[in-house]
């Protein structure tokens, strides 16, 4: 069974500091692993995945994350904040079953950017 | 390019009072998937269709919930009768089905229940 710990359900930044955000796994194969951004009555956006290759992934509006094999983390951050990411980022393990794959998510850290 | 349609995106109804949802999901994507989530909570695994054939069940309790996707594109999700607790949102997913690769996920907007 896989799972994932999100340390932190709030975090509050101000705007143009550091963004991290935490995520530790535990996966008894090879993870798949993932952060997803939700805004207010919005789905789930990809921001970035780790499936092979390079540990440091770059995603979407400046986020990025390492996967540290040894610490079993996949933090995410951000050099600089902005307004615009006030959500909430949930991070995921992948399961692969069959032909898809079978996410599960942890329970999501609120972001706040304050000015 | 659409993506991933839900219906309602809200609804308030009283307990014991059944409720359907409804996805369609974007085109092409043979696999859906319904999530549940709490309040606090990342989504949680429902049920997982490939095509019209529910290939992972084992999350949905079979015994008020039912699911469907007739000719493996639309698919609508019912609760009878509800119960307080099943107050949520309800996330529906759509992907191409790739097999030996990630397949990427995209979620639709949600559908808010609440029950009285």
């Amino acid at each position: 069974a896989q799972s994932v710990t999100q340390l932190g359900s709030h975090v509050s930044v101000s705007e143009g500091a550091l963004v991290l955000l935490r995520c530790n796994y535990s996966s008894s194969v090879p993870p798949y692993l993932f952060w997803y951004v939700q805004y207010p009555n919005q789905g789930l956006q990809l921001l970035l995945k780790y499936t092979t290759g390079a540990t440091l992934v770059k995603g979407i509006n400046g986020f990025e994350a390492e996967f540290k094999k040894s610490e079993t983390s996949f933090h995410l951050t951000k050099p600089s904040a902005h307004m615009s990411d006030a959500a909430e980022y949930f991070c995921a393990v992948a399961d692969r079953t069959g032909t898809a794959s079978k996410l599960t998510f942890g329970t999501g850290t609120r972001l706040q950017v304050t000015l | 390019e659409a993506g991933v349609v839900q219906s309602p995106r809200y609804k308030i109804i009283e307990k014991k009072q059944p409720v359907a949802f409804w996805c369609n999901p974007i085109s092409g994507h043979n696999t859906l998937y319904w999530y549940r989530q709490n309040l606090g909570q990342g989504p949680e695994l429902l049920i997982r269709y490939e095509n019209e054939e529910a290939v992972d069940d084992s999350q949905l309790p079979k015994d008020r919930f039912s699911a469907e996707r007739l000719k493996g594109v639309d698919s609508t999700l019912k609760i009878q009768p509800a119960e307080l607790g099943d107050s949520a949102v309800y996330l529906c997913a759509s992907s191409m089905g790739l097999a030996g690769s990630w397949d990427e996920q995209f979620f639709g907007p949600g559908t808010r229940l609440t029950v009285l």
